[in-house]
């Protein structure tokens, strides 16, 4: 079993629709959860990141984490042909500067105007 | 702040030759710096973890000394591509941690190897 999961998608959803992607992981001790945001042929950015269960929210992005299932969520509200791009799940392995980090396998998302 | 930048951009070399990449933080200090090689349509894969001033440990399955890296300073580490072979082109992209003890990773705009 891989240490996390994700949906490769392609997801294609129409401007303005809300997106749910999602990631589910395997390994408890993670505590620390992220998601980028990777244009094509650009390195991944950092979108949002949270420690604890519930959700997060940052404009029109929200993270959402349940630590009891295992379950990891990023939402995009009112979603651009800006957001059209491959998100990943990321979750380091420690707390250390050297710590790995474990990345999903990314979903691409496609906005259509 | 937090820019990390992968020089060259792009490189195109023949079969055999060896190609030298290079990763900056350009803002910051980066105890640690990561490698990863990204395949079409796939998601990042670690090949190494680069400490200054130490060895880089690479991940299980990817060939130490094909894939050569120095950190020889708190902003610079390099990757070297020994005797490239056309299955070695690939994305391959940087990220540095900052020294400071964050989490968070800052990547590289990746460098596009193609090797003919």
């Amino acid at each position: 079993q891989k240490e996390v999961e994700q949906d490769p998608g392609p997801l294609s959803v129409p401007e303005g629709a809300i997106v749910s992607l999602n990631c589910t992981y395997s390994n408890s001790a993670f505590q620390y959860f992220m998601w980028y945001r990777q244009y094509s042929r650009k390195g991944p950015e950092l979108l949002m990141y949270t420690y604890s269960s519930g959700n997060k929210e940052d404009g029109r992005f929200t993270a959402q984490v349940d630590k009891s299932s295992k379950y990891i969520s990023l939402f995009i509200r009112d979603s651009q042909p800006s957001d059209s791009a491959t998100y990943l799940c990321a979750l380091p392995s420690g707390y250390s500067s050297a710590s790995k980090i474990i990345f999903g396998s990314g979903t691409r998302l496609s906005i259509r105007p | 702040g937090a820019v990390v930048s992968q020089h060259p951009s792009w490189v195109i070399c023949k079969s055999g030759t060896s190609v030298k990449i290079e990763c900056r933080s350009l803002d910051f200090q980066a105890t640690t710096m990561f490698w990863y090689r990204q395949f079409p349509k796939q998601s990042l894969m670690l090949m190494a973890t680069s400490n200054e001033g130490s060895k880089a440990t690479y991940e299980q399955g990817v060939e130490k000394d094909k894939f050569l890296i120095n950190h020889a300073s708190l902003t610079l580490s390099t990757l070297t591509v020994t005797s490239a072979h056309p299955e070695d082109s690939s994305f391959y992209i940087c990220s540095a941690r900052w020294s400071g003890g964050s989490n968070e990773q800052f990547f590289g705009p990746g460098t596009r190897l193609t090797v003919l």
